[in-house]
């Protein structure tokens, strides 16, 4: 039972913003959009999260749309080091507090 | 500061063996969870624990599998006797006390090779 579907690869030039589509259509109100990423060998690592608003960090910027189907994950300036899987998740953000991992999507960033 | 710990970082053994899997979290988290990665099957919660107290292990494969954790800055996964099926990368993560939103921090793993 999939909450996320998301594409399964992606391709974007170094030094382009790379636009991750997250579709989540059965979100409930309780439920945070995250995202990490994993880069290979290495293990997962959380880029960021939000509820209903968007949100910026050093790392990326999250966009969900007003009904909160769908997000996107922006990376600005893309480089080689962001080659990596990047996960879409809902989570609840109490009670059940696991945070379960589809299959992602394979971002490739071209030099 | 360290983030989680985990070890060994390899291993290999045979089948039948018993393997010991261990994660020091990063100090003042208060929740522990176990994953394990296969090409096949992605990354899959296992178990998790919160405050040492573990909270839902509906993930873990069979008996064979136990996971404790004796006091905060300590956990271990073993498996008893070990398959080529175990083989895999187990992670270990922690994260700050819920409820509310929380990220979680992820070991580098431990690669799992049993022939």
């Amino acid at each position: 039972d999939a909450k996320t579907t998301q594409p399964t690869s992606m391709d974007c030039a170094e030094g382009r913003a790379a636009n991750l589509p997250c579709n989540h259509s059965t979100i409930s109100g309780n439920e945070y959009v995250y995202w990490y990423r994993q880069i290979h060998s290495q293990g997962p690592q959380y880029i960021i999260h939000g509820l209903k608003n968007n949100e910026t960090n050093e790392m990326a910027s999250l966009i969900i749309t007003e009904d909160r189907k769908s997000s996107t994950l922006i990376l600005p300036h893309a480089t080689l080091r962001d080659t990596a899987v990047y996960y879409c998740i809902v989570r609840a953000s109490f009670g059940n507090e696991k945070l379960t991992f589809g299959t992602g999507t394979r971002l490739t960033i071209i030099p | 500061d360290a983030g989680v710990i985990q070890s060994p970082r390899h291993e290999v053994t045979e089948m039948g063996q018993e393997v010991t899997l261990r994660c020091k979290p990063i100090s003042g988290h208060n929740s522990l969870f176990w994953y394990r990665q296969t090409m096949m099957r992605g990354l899959e919660l296992l178990i998790y624990f919160n405050n040492n107290v573990p909270i839902d292990d509906s993930g873990m494969p069979e008996d064979r599998f136990s996971a404790k954790m004796p006091n905060a800055s300590f956990s271990t996964l073993k498996i008893q006797p070990s398959e080529p099926r175990d083989s895999a990368v187990y992670f270990c993560a922690s994260s700050f006390p819920l409820p509310g939103p929380g990220e979680l921090f992820f070991g580098e793993g431990s690669r799992l090779t049993v022939l």
